[in-house]
């Protein structure tokens, strides 16, 4: 039982780069998340999704898209990379969406944009 | 302003010390409150969390709520090298059909020898 996976672990873009971040989960989760977090702002919700086939937009999600095809995978893409997307990316996941179903979070991914 | 807001520290004491964490609030709406822990290049992981004003104790550590000063701490005793990491603060909201987390930044501690 792994928990939530993330790939790549690190990775360097150039500007105007895309790429596409993993996100795994073997627990059956219905619900997955990706957040981003930088220095003094905390974890900050990019893109969510409540089940397979679905997506939401979180509290920053300009400049991602993301992509729910599969209950246990959740991708985030980013189209055009910008040096202000340089961050650390989390991916979590949680059974359900109450407020006593617990996230857990993936080792996640550091992206430089340059 | 931001809806919580955490010191960022970083806080430095001795092992054994008792350790006060703290942050503040601005939405009278959240509903549960919790404390992640994320050790250095890993995913925070749910310590705690709470749902009234008062007092929860598991172990070493205490979570307390003060709804009345929108005010949350985690408390640790006998400190451990161990408890080194960076705790968050995080408020819970339903909105949308999920419910919600909003984090504090985070206040890193280090627990030395």
């Amino acid at each position: 039982n792994a928990g939530v996976t993330q790939t790549p672990k690190f990775r360097v873009l150039k500007t105007g780069q895309s790429m596409t971040l993993l996100c795994a989960q073997d627990m059956n989760h219905e619900y997955m998340y990706w957040y981003r977090q930088d220095p003094g702002m905390g974890l900050r919700l990019i893109h969510y999704s409540v089940g397979e086939g679905t997506t939401a937009k979180g509290e920053v999600p300009d400049g991602y898209n993301v992509s729910r095809l599969k209950k246990q995978n959740f991708l985030l893409g980013l189209e055009s990379a910008a040096p202000s997307q340089t961050s650390v990316y989390f991916c979590a996941s949680s059974p359900r969406g109450g407020a006593t179903d617990t996230q857990y979070f993936g080792p996640g991914t550091r992206l430089t944009v340059l | 302003q931001k809806e919580v807001e955490q010191d960022p520290g970083p806080l430095s004491v001795p092992e054994g010390a008792i350790v006060s964490l703290n942050c503040t609030y601005s939405n009278s709406a959240f509903q549960y409150f919790m404390w992640y822990r994320q050790y250095s290049r890993k995913g925070p992981e749910l310590l705690m969390y709470t749902y009234s004003s008062g007092n929860k104790e598991d172990g070493r550590f205490t979570a307390q709520v003060d709804k009345s000063s929108k005010y949350i701490s985690l408390f640790i005793r006998d400190s451990q090298p161990s408890d080194s990491a960076t705790y968050l603060c995080a408020m819970s909201l339903f909105s949308g059909g999920y419910n919600k987390l909003i984090f504090g930044a985070g206040t890193r501690l280090a627990v030395h020898p």
